[in-house]
């Protein structure tokens, strides 16, 4: 499975949309791209996935470069809920690969 | 809204025994997973099941690790012989399969720790 990067942290201000970027230059034809957060130590939280479209969902939006070669997650009006690490995972078999993913704050 | 289940929600044990953990899967879903995280570290893939047979694997998943679904609605790991590098949070996921992808759904976890 491809590898991701990610930055270690972002901050949002509560309202603003939070945008999350994630590279996967090898990423392979048939390898989707996943989305998890986890808040505290609670299990990880689906959010949102995509093969080459753009998706939308009630949680966010996924955006994937044309090459397929890095997405962005957007939070389109974060709130302090939102305060989580972010995960994105290449997969195209059974097993998430969750790297250290972006702490996310949200602040007032 | 189903959710995965998981039980005990910590489990203290002493090194060299036994574990069971336990989970019970949302009802329509056909694959199986477990996951670990170690305190500070990241969540880290265990085994997946399917058809009650494992199909993936990790170097983690040693001899000392087993998987069951004794029944229709619970899904195990086991530890045969813990030792204290064990301690950690254990989640299981299970899923469907839709459109050629995976929607894993996590249980809130088990807390392991091993003296």
């Amino acid at each position: 499975d491809a590898k991701t990067t990610q930055p270690p942290s972002m901050d949002c201000a509560e309202g603003r949309a939070a945008n999350l970027p994630c590279n996967h230059s090898t990423i392979s034809g048939n390898e989707y791209v996943y989305w998890y957060r986890q808040i505290h130590s609670q299990g990880p939280q689906y959010i949102i996935h995509g093969l080459k479209n753009n998706e939308t969902n009630e949680m966010a939006s996924l955006i994937i470069t044309e090459d397929r070669k890095s997405s962005t997650l957007i939070l389109p009006h974060a709130t302090l809920r939102d305060t989580a690490v972010y995960y994105c995972s290449v997969i195209s078999g059974y097993a998430l690969n969750f790297g250290k993913g972006t702490s996310l704050l949200v602040t007032p | 809204e189903p959710e995965v289940t998981q039980t005990p929600s910590h489990q203290v044990t002493q090194m060299g025994q036994e574990v069971i953990l336990r989970c019970v899967p949302i009802s329509n879903h056909l694959y199986f997973y477990w996951y670990r995280q170690i305190l500070g570290q990241k969540v880290e893939f265990l085994v997946s099941f399917y058809n009650n047979e494992i199909s993936e694997k990790s170097e983690i998943f040693d001899d000392q690790f087993s998987v069951e679904r004794p029944d229709g609605s619970n899904f195990t790991l086991k530890i045969r012989s813990t030792k204290l590098e064990d301690s950690a949070m254990y989640f299981c996921a299970s899923s469907d399969f839709l459109q050629g992808h995976y929607e894993q759904y996590f249980g809130p976890g088990t807390r392991l720790t091993v003296t």
